[in-house]
């Protein structure tokens, strides 16, 4: 078993909709969470970060984190083309690693 | 404000060649990072450092090397490229190994 699992995708949504990202991680003792969003050819940049059980909103961006069921998940609202990108899932265990996600892409129709 | 600076951006190299990427921050991190990334993968980490002096093997450490002097500088060196070598290759940082990492713009290189 991967110790980040995402969908690779591709996941196509028209624009405007709710495009919904999740990822799964193996180690229970995970503590931080994170997602990235990577433009073909560019390095990953932040997007949320969330520790806690819960929703965390940020604009049109929520991550909500189950630790129980060991997923955790981007919802992004109103999806713009703009937003056409890999999504990179990370999660740290509380060791010096954080574990990467293969990425899913996500395209945003016009 | 220019956070984590990779150089080159592009290089090609023949095989059996040696070179050192280069990677600068000024964020006054103590956590650094390189991975590299083959086309439609994840991030593997090659090799991290928890402070200067400090540094330890990652996932795919085998074919490279590491240094730390400073805060500021994290070069990892290829000795004797090797084709499998071929690949996107990120520095990043952090302030705490639980906060989020910052990346550079990165650096392709290839080995024929």
């Amino acid at each position: 078993q991967k110790e980040v699992e995402q969908n690779s995708g591709p996941l196509s949504v028209p624009e405007g909709a709710i495009a919904s990202l999740n990822c799964t991680y193996s180690d229970r003792g995970s503590q931080s969470f994170f997602w990235y969003r990577q433009y073909s050819g560019k390095s990953p940049e932040l997007i949320m970060f969330i520790y806690s059980n819960g929703d965390k909103e940020d604009g049109r961006f929520t991550a909500q984190l189950n630790k129980a069921s060991q997923y955790v998940s981007l919802l992004i609202r109103d999806s713009q083309p703009s937003d056409s990108a890999t999504y990179l899932c990370a999660v740290n265990t509380g060791g010096f690693k954080t574990i990467f996600g293969a990425g899913t892409r996500l395209f945003v129709k016009a | 404000n220019a956070g984590v600076t990779q150089t080159p951006k592009f290089r090609i190299l023949k095989i059996g060649q040696s070179m050192t990427l280069q990677c600068t921050q000024d964020m006054n991190h103590n956590y650094m990072y390189w991975y590299r990334q083959d086309p439609g993968m994840g991030l593997k980490l090659i090799y991290y450092s928890v402070g200067a002096g400090i540094t330890d093997k990652g996932e795919v450490p085998n074919g490279y090397n590491v240094s730390r002097s400073t805060t500021e500088d994290f070069p990892l060196r290829l000795e004797l490229a090797a084709p499998s070598q071929t690949s996107v290759y990120f520095c990043a940082s952090s302030s705490d190994r639980t906060q989020p990492q910052h990346f550079g713009d990165g650096t392709r290189l290839s080995i024929l």
